[in-house]
């Protein structure tokens, strides 16, 4: 049961160029959406999220936007740096109360020199 | 910069004992989470807590997990008797205030059933 889909497990990317990591999910319920990053032994680092009532929310190099109707979230990194290289994951949350989050199964980001 | 600890970073235990992870979770954050990662899968959400209860949990966390905030600054998973499948890297989160907020991650327990 994949509420949260991140099809591709792996993207790579030239140093300054723009990436696109993509998420989809099934749950008409989600209505707030979050990415993150996470390097080997280490927790998930908190990147940038959205609320369902926005399409578009930018933060320094990273953008992420939300299509409700497609069910549909990316998150867009430019210009792309070797620090950059990591699994990413997508997250989704019904925003009520203490809501744990439902992952995607990430996508590992490499950024070639 | 505030974040969220956890002890130990490893662990390991037999098959059958108990096992109390650790966590202390940023000091004006009210709500608490536990999530576990199996090797090679997703982050998958185990319980959170607020106002010294349960508020949601996954089916995942069944009679043999509890959790606790014993004093005002830790908030504890165990594990009463631990199973091979039980090996996981466990991370604790916190949140200020619940919903539409970001949750903080610990850099996580690796727990080794043998």
């Amino acid at each position: 049961d994949q509420q949260v889909k991140q099809n591709s497990p792996s993207l790579s990317v030239q140093e300054g160029r723009i990436s696109i990591l993509n998420c989809d999910y099934t749950n008409s319920m989600f209505d707030y959406f979050l990415w993150y990053k996470k390097y080997p032994a280490e927790g998930p680092t908190f990147l940038i999220s959205i609320s369902s009532i926005k399409d578009k929310n930018e933060d320094g190099r990273f953008t992420v936007f939300l299509n409700k109707s497609a069910k549909h979230l990316s998150l867009h990194i430019v210009p792309s740096q070797p620090g950059d290289s990591a699994v990413y994951f997508c997250a989704a949350s019904t925003g009520g109360g203490a809501d744990g989050l439902t992952f995607g199964k990430g996508t590992h980001l490499i950024i070639q020199p | 910069e505030p974040e969220v600890t956890q002890t130990p970073s490893h662990q390991v235990t037999q098959m059958g004992q108990e096992v109390i992870l650790r966590c202390v979770p940023i000091s004006n954050h009210l709500y608490f989470y536990w999530y576990r990662q199996i090797l090679g899968q997703k982050v998958e959400f185990l319980v959170s807590f607020y106002n010294n209860e349960i508020s949601e949990k996954s089916e995942i966390f069944d009679d043999q997990f509890s959790v606790e905030r014993p004093d005002g600054s830790n908030f504890t998973l165990k594990i009463r008797s631990t199973k091979l499948e039980d090996s996981a890297m466990y991370f604790c989160a916190s949140n200020i205030a619940g919903g539409d907020y970001e949750q903080y991650f610990g850099p996580g327990t690796r727990l080794t059933v043998t």
